[in-house]
């Protein structure tokens, strides 16, 4: 079968620095998106990777190692606006998005 | 329209009723997606459609249907709505397939089978 992992949760402070991880088994690999997600709005695109190493945007990060089937999302200088859940999701052999459950992250002053 | 749209943004329904969920997006999108999501799981793809006029089942099909009459409109409909069907739906599209286009996401329709 498929499957995606992320943490379930995790907690930080603001200013501080965190690393939301995301493995994956999936049928084949076109790519791997992040995703964020305010409590109750919609899911907004954050990066896309298909090749090896870190693509960076801003204060947001993401790394892919394929042969691992890993993928991380870097968020530096965290500030208060940056809790939410934040969804990884995979583009399989069929072209089609398998998602993550999501990691509910958690920022305290 | 700016975007993808939902109609309507919350519904309570009685078991055994038929209900149509809407979606419209006026980004000249070829692909359009629908999906549910409930709490513990991640998004789930009920149906899609790659181009107006084609539709194909996503992981979650049953009890669902949908049409791509046109470019804009993709409608989802329960023909006879059952409890389990209680969950938040997403609409999405995007310009292509899933091949590296991001996909957009309206604001949701909350969904209550009684």
């Amino acid at each position: 079968g498929q499957n995606i992992d992320q943490p379930t949760e995790m907690t930080a402070t603001e200013g501080a620095i965190v690393q939301i991880n995301c493995t994956y088994q999936t049928s084949g690999f076109n790519g791997l998106f992040w995703y964020q997600q305010h409590a109750g709005e919609a899911p907004t695109f954050l990066s896309y990777n298909v090749l090896d190493g870190l693509e960076e945007k801003g204060r947001f990060s993401s790394f892919l190692s394929r042969s691992k089937g890993y993928s991380y999302l870097l968020l530096k200088e965290l500030q208060m606006k940056d809790s939410a859940s934040y969804l990884c999701a995979v583009i399989d052999s069929n072209y089609q998005l398998i998602w993550g459950a999501g990691t509910k992250l958690i920022i305290k002053p | 329209i700016a975007g993808i749209t939902q109609a309507p943004t919350s519904q309570i329904l009685a078991a055994g009723r038929r209900m149509t969920l809407r979606c419209t997006q006026d980004m000249r999108h070829n692909a359009m997606y629908w999906y549910r999501q409930d709490l513990g799981l991640g998004l789930r793809l009920i149906h899609y459609s790659n181009t107006a006029g084609t539709t194909g089942k996503g992981e979650v099909p049953d009890g669902y249907s949908v049409s791509r009459a046109n470019t804009d409109d993709f409608p989802l409909t329960l023909a006879s709505a059952v409890p389990s069907q209680t969950s938040v739906y997403f609409c999405a599209s995007s310009a292509a397939d899933s091949s590296g286009n991001e996909q957009f996401f309206g604001p949701g329709t909350r969904l209550t089978v009684l």
